[in-house]
């Protein structure tokens, strides 16, 4: 069955700082990957997505992703957080045919002044 | 340019009682899926329909609740004899086709409350 962990639950980086959110995946084809991002009381946000190709993926407000099949994982990462950037963020994979994600449990980061 | 819509924003029902959820997709899109946040968890996968039609139901609950999205007019998911159980944020997203890569766009939620 396909699945997605995220295995850090809280990250709090300096405003500044550089971060890596890690995601890790368990799908038997080859995945369709997406990072999204969720704001208190809102919905969700997508920052980036893999489908093929260029295994580095560029994504909204400087974020990037990296597809590394022999390691089912697809981490997210930004070289310098902003404050902004606190969040909830989720991995998640597309399942078969209909689209329907599998997500993480979520990364809730916390940004130090 | 309307995003997906989900209304209301928030919900107050008492045990017993029903709750209906709607979402209209953003324009062009024909697939709407319905998801689910519970307290302290992620998203899971509800409901994913077409015009019309119940593609996929696996993650429904099997009893109380059901979704449509008819010819016209929004998606609707409705909870009957609601729970304290049932209190969580339920999002709706939508995609333009088929396509296993058609990114989904959600809406900002319904935070459904049971007293």
């Amino acid at each position: 069955a396909q699945s997605v962990t995220q295995p850090d639950i809280h990250i709090t980086v300096s405003e500044g700082a550089s971060l890596e959110l890690r995601c890790n995946y368990s799908y038997g084809a080859t995945p369709y990957l997406f990072w999204y991002v969720q704001s208190p009381g809102q919905g969700l946000q997508l920052l980036l997505k893999y489908f093929s190709g260029d295994t580095l993926v560029q994504g909204i407000k400087g974020f990037e992703a990296e597809f590394k099949r022999s390691q089912s994982s697809f981490n997210l990462r930004k070289p310098s957080v902003h404050w902004s950037d606190a969040a909830e963020y989720f991995c998640a994979v597309s399942s078969g045919n209909t689209g329907k994600l599998i997500f993480g449990q979520g990364t809730t980061l916390q940004v130090k002044p | 340019n309307a995003g997906v819509m989900q209304n209301p924003r928030h919900l107050v029902r008492r045990r017993g009682q029903e709750a209906r959820l709607r979402c209209s997709p953003m324009k062009g899109h024909s697939h709407v899926y319905w998801y689910r946040q519970l307290p302290e968890e992620g998203l899971k996968f509800m409901v994913y329909l077409q015009k019309e039609n119940i593609i996929d139901e696996s993650g429904m609950p099997k009893e109380r609740f059901s979704a449509e999205f008819p010819k016209e007019g929004p998606s609707i998911l409705r909870i009957q004899q609601v729970v304290r159980g049932d209190s969580a944020a339920y999002f709706c997203a939508s995609s333009p086709g088929l396509n296993s890569n058609q990114p989904q766009h959600f809406g900002d939620g319904t935070r459904l409350s049971i007293l």
